[in-house]
Parts: structure tokens; sequence; C-alpha cells
């Protein structure tokens, strides 16, 4: 298993810019979400999802846009970059069961910086 | 879901026990107690959860108070690969999903 993939890496965008962060995952976890880190913060919630067509808003959802088609992809979109969400973005996936939500699994993160 | 505290940072030395402490006063009867960490700038990684019972894994032990009140995460003898930032969060059961993270305890561990 990969596990949770994330691309790209690294990413350089200007102010203004669109783009879309992939997250893949091949556990079959109905759970995944986005979580962005900014330096010395800890890991802030960005949107999450429970299942295909199902999405929600976390504690920071300004500026992001999500979809869920397929289990496997969660792709976050930022529709106008700017300075501000220059961050490391993380993707995590986790089973859900009766006690909710299980241990989740992340990513290796995406770097993104806003000129 | 409950809010926790944890200390800004701490040392250990190495070969010694880690232990660290979280608060979280307001927790609620059905809410679980998990631990993850941080080591540099990976993503986080999953140690142990517990609800009231002490848990025992091969990373940590997780010892919770008998109200539930705080908890220790306890890592037998700390090696300087467990040098990371570690986070306690509290979180509901089903139909509760967002999963809050706070600035965790960054743990150094001293040769």
């Amino acid at each position: 298993n990969a596990g949770v993939t994330q691309t790209p890496k690294f990413q350089v965008l200007k102010t203004g810019q669109s783009m879309t962060l992939q997250c893949a995952q091949d556990m079959n976890h109905e759970y995944m979400s986005w979580y962005r880190q900014d330096p010395g913060m800890g890991l802030r919630l960005i949107h999450y999802s429970v299942g295909a067509g199902i999405t929600d808003q976390g504690e920071v959802p300004n500026g992001y846009n999500v979809s869920r088609s397929t289990t496997e992809d969660f792709p976050l979109r930022l529709l106008s970059a700017a300075p501000s969400q220059t961050s490391v973005y993380f993707c995590a996936s986790s089973s859900i069961r009766d006690r909710g939500i299980d241990e989740q699994f992340f990513g290796p993160g995406t770097r993104l910086t806003v000129l | 879901d409950a809010k926790t505290t944890q200390p800004t940072s701490m040392d250990c030395a190495e070969g010694r026990a880690a232990n660290l402490p979280c608060n979280h006063s307001t927790i609620s009867g059905n809410e679980y107690v998990y631990w993850y960490r941080q080591i540099h700038s990976q993503g986080p990684q999953y140690i142990i959860h517990g609800l009231k019972n002490n848990e025992t894994n091969e990373m940590a032990s997780l010892i919770i108070t008998e109200d539930r009140k705080s908890s220790t995460l306890i890592l037998p003898h700390a090696t300087l690969r467990d040098t990371a930032v570690y986070y306690c969060i509290v979180r509901g059961t089903s139909g509760t999903y967002k999963y809050i993270f706070g600035t965790g305890t960054r743990l150094k561990v001293l040769a």
C-alpha cells in the first residue's frame, strides 16, 4: 500500500493564481481531511469528507474548495492564492468506526509559497 | 470536542522515561484521548489512544486519570529519535468528525 500520497511536494504561486493540491489514499478510508500548518504552529483543519459526495468545513475553510467524487481522491483547490496561504498542507485519511474517526494516516505534505 | 492544554516544551535525558502531560478538564464521557507526534516537518504519526482505561502499545503508554480530566503519555526509554512535537487530541464519537490539533508539546531528548 502506498498509504496517503500528495502532489506536488513543493509549489510556488503568484498572488491571484489558482491551483489544485492532490491527495489520494489506497486504504479504502471513508474519512479524508486537509490541514494547514504555518511555521511554528499546530495543524488547523481546512475541510474534511466522510465519504464520496460529502464534504464539510473545518476551522479555516475560507479561500479553499474541496470535492470528493471518489473514495480515493480528495483534491484541495485554491481559487485565488494569497500570501496568507503560504503554508505546509497535509492530507490525512481514516476509517470511521462506531467510536467515530479512527487513527489518521497523514501524507508527506505539500509546501506552498505564495509570492 | 473538549479543549486540551499541554506544556509548550519539555526536555528528557536519553534512556529515561518521558512523561508528557495533557489537561482535558472539559472532556465528556464519550470522548477519546488521542496522541500523535510530528517529527521535524513530516506528517503527524499516530501513537496511541484511550477512553478511560490505561493503554500500552509498542510505542508508548497512556495513563488516564480516574476522573478523565487529564492524561499522561509515557515514552518508557526515550531516544534521540523521539525528539518531536507531541499532540494530545480529544474527540467525540460518531457524528463528530472535526479532529482539532492544538499546538502540542515540543519534546527534546538530550544525549
